[in-house]
């Protein structure tokens, strides 16, 4: 089985620019989480879907982020414009019920 | 805002060894669940444990919940080299959904 899947896994762009990262996730779950992983924070949580429904945005930076879920197979994360203490890895996961699988990660460098 | 505190923060072992480490928390929690992550890579799921009390293996790492919900442990039996990386305690509470608090980690390293 394809396990959650997220592209691209690494990007690096200029201060300013738009930043889209995609996700699928896990075909049958119905939660999805992003998540922003710095050596400074550690593991944070930035966005939580259940159904398709954003149920908990509280941990969204700013109003630079955005995240859809248009369907149950896709997800989105935008950051615009991006700068660079943006730069970090983000993932996403899915779960069913409260064991979440993750995907491998985006790694992204604002310059 | 509820607080898992993981202890160590950082191990080094020598290969063969066993390590041991535990999460607690200040309040009750559902689920707990053990990751592993790899340089590069994202968290992978190693032991999920659902029942108080409830001890769990898988392979050589043996993982339980505690009787009072509020703490877990997870044991690593004759370390190799491939243990290394960071291990993330994690628990769910069925208050908020699915959504998951984690440790800050362990970074566990094995001289061979």
């Amino acid at each position: 089985d394809a396990g959650v899947i997220q592209s691209p896994r690494h990007e690096v762009t200029e201060m300013g620019q738009e930043v889209t990262l995609r996700c699928k996730p896990i075909s049958g779950h119905n939660s999805l989480f992003w998540y922003r992983q710095t050596m400074m924070r550690g593991l944070e949580l930035l966005i939580y879907f259940n159904n398709n429904v954003p149920i908990d945005d509280s941990g969204m930076p700013e109003d630079r982020f955005s995240a859809k879920m248009p369907n149950a197979s896709f997800s989105t994360l935008k950051i615009q414009p991006s700068e660079p203490r943006d730069s970090a890895v983000y993932f996403c996961a899915s779960s069913w019920r409260a064991t979440q699988y993750f995907g491998p990660g985006t790694r992204l460098t604002v310059l | 805002g509820q607080q898992l505190n993981q202890s160590p923060q950082s191990m080094f072992i020598q290969e063969g060894e066993d390590v041991s480490m535990n999460c607690t928390s200040s309040s009750i929690f559902n689920t707990w669940l053990w990751y592993k992550q790899d340089p590069g890579e994202g968290p992978v799921l190693l032991i999920a444990l659902y029942k108080a009390g409830e001890l769990t293996s898988n392979g050589r790492l043996t993982a339980q919940f505690g009787i009072t919900r509020k703490d877990s442990f997870l044991n690593i039996s004759a370390s190799i080299p491939s243990d290394v990386g960071i291990y993330f305690c994690a628990g769910q509470d069925n208050n908020a959904g699915n959504m998951l608090t984690f440790g800050g980690g362990t970074r566990l390293m094995v001289k061979p």
